[in-house]
């Protein structure tokens, strides 16, 4: 079956833009996770959904970013006013059930601010 | 403090060379995951093993195996003969529960493999 999905692959914008990012989970699964990754770094947690809501939202870094998850299965992370300090990948990964459920990743989104 | 560190930054090897990928972890949970990850060139995680906290027993998929170890932490990974396509980086991470919504995930800062010809 399709794994996750990113949208777009990249996405090249001027710092103060606002940008949004999207995820399409595995069919069915319920958990979503938002990571940034920075360049020769592990990913770094952002937001968890468990459904339509976020169940851990702690690793955002400031009220610039946002996400949302509407109807419990896409979800779009927003940026607003981008920095050039926000440029990185941004990857999603989708779990069937709650947390203990291995992760499965998308390709992810590669964000460049300048 | 890093919650899983990975302290070997890049390894080379020549092929047919076995290796080891060291991860260490911290948890003052019973109860938690750790996981391998996969990431080739192209940029996509891909899941390799999960293993649960009060299961220690190591195991062996192909070429690959793990070492559990909760008395030191660590969740090492080996790769036997290694290949070309072996050549990528490896991160490990720790799932710690969070109340009764879920778990949290924390990664390391990875092992780039280059698998020498």
């Amino acid at each position: 079956g399709a794994g996750v999905s990113q949208t777009p692959s990249n996405k090249v914008t001027e710092k103060g833009k606002y940008v949004e990012l999207r995820c399409d989970p595995i069919s069915g699964h319920t958990a979503l996770y938002w990571y940034r990754q920075s360049l020769g770094q592990g990913p770094e947690f952002l937001i968890y959904f468990q459904g339509t809501g976020a169940a851990d939202d702690s690793g955002l870094p400031n009220d610039r970013f946002f996400a949302v998850r509407p109807e419990g299965s896409v979800s779009t992370l927003k940026i607003q006013r981008t920095e050039r300090g926000d440029s990185a990948v941004y990857l999603c990964a989708s779990t069937p059930g709650q947390g203990t459920d291995t992760q499965y990743f998308g390709p992810g989104t590669r964000l460049t601010v300048l | 403090a890093q919650k899983v560190t990975q302290a070997q930054t890049e390894i080379s090897v020549v092929e047919k060379e076995d290796v080891t990928l060291d991860c260490v972890y911290e948890t003052r949970d019973t109860t938690y995951y750790l996981f391998w990850y996969k990431q080739p060139p192209s940029g996509e995680l891909v899941f390799l093993i999960r293993r649960n906290s009060f299961d220690e027993q190591n195991e062996i998929s192909g070429r690959y195996s793990w070492n559990f170890q909760k008395s030191t932490s660590s969740f090492n990974f080996t790769i036997t003969a290694s290949q070309v396509v072996d050549s990528a980086v490896y991160f490990c991470a720790l799932s710690e529960p969070i109340s009764n919504t879920g778990n949290q995930f924390y990664f390391g800062t990875g092992t780039s493999l280059t698998v020498i010809p």
